[in-house]
């Protein structure tokens, strides 16, 4: 396996243009999430999928971030516009729900919106 | 107060010392993990636990359920071991079932 896949692992953006991630979660896992970690807030949670249905979003800031989860095996999180503040570096993590197996972290996306 | 709260947020010891990261909880918990993120930024699972004690390699974590309390141990301590180590809780209720919560993480730096 090859382990949660993110792309792209490096992007760097105007502000206001809009920016799409990427996440494949590792096979059979039906939990999904999406963290976003900067020096002064640490990780935090953004959205949270069971079984491709966002189960929390509190974590998303405004109406600019979207996820959406449309099938098991992809999710994508959309910033619209983007602004220098959103730069972060945003992790894709995938688990089994309902069993106590450990987290697969993606690499992670480095995002710079200038 | 942070839900999760690690100490120290930075250790700095010499090569062959013996490590240890604290971390306090007050959330009700279903696990508790330890991840090891390394410069250049990819986060590793490490443990997760909910109760008694796990090792693997010179690395042992346990926890305390009645004093929501967690501990990670390195034993023999490397240069390679420097890397920030991040407590993490697993909320245990309501629809954010699964969830982790973040402490804000040890930077450990092992001196040769």
């Amino acid at each position: 396996d090859a382990g949660v896949i993110q792309s792209p692992r490096h992007e760097v953006t105007e502000m206001g243009q809009e920016v799409t991630l990427r996440c494949k979660p590792i096979s059979g896992h039906n939990s999904l999430f999406w963290y976003r970690q900067t020096m002064m807030r640490g990780l935090e949670l953004l959205i949270y999928f069971n079984n491709n249905v966002p189960i929390d979003d509190s974590g998303m800031p405004e109406d600019r971030f979207s996820a959406k989860m449309p099938n098991a095996s992809f999710s994508t999180l959309k910033i619209q516009p983007s602004e220098p503040r959103d730069s972060a570096v945003y992790f894709c993590a995938s688990s089994f729900r309902g069993r106590l197996y450990g987290y697969t972290f993606g690499s992670g996306t480095r995002l710079t919106v200038v | 107060k942070n839900e999760v709260e690690q100490s120290p947020q930075n250790l700095t010891a010499q090569e062959g010392e013996f490590i240890t990261i604290n971390c306090s909880y007050s959330v009700g918990i279903s696990a508790l993990h330890w991840l090891q993120q390394h410069p250049g930024g990819g986060i590793v699972s490490l443990f997760m636990l909910s109760s008694g004690k796990k090792k693997h390699g010179r690395l042992i974590a346990t926890i305390n359920i009645q004093e929501k309390h967690s501990s990670l141990h390195i034993t023999a301590s490397h240069p390679r071991d420097s890397a920030v180590y991040i407590c993490a809780a697993q909320e245990n209720y309501g629809g954010s079932q699964g969830n982790l919560i973040f402490g804000k993480g040890t930077k450990l730096s092992v001196k040769p």
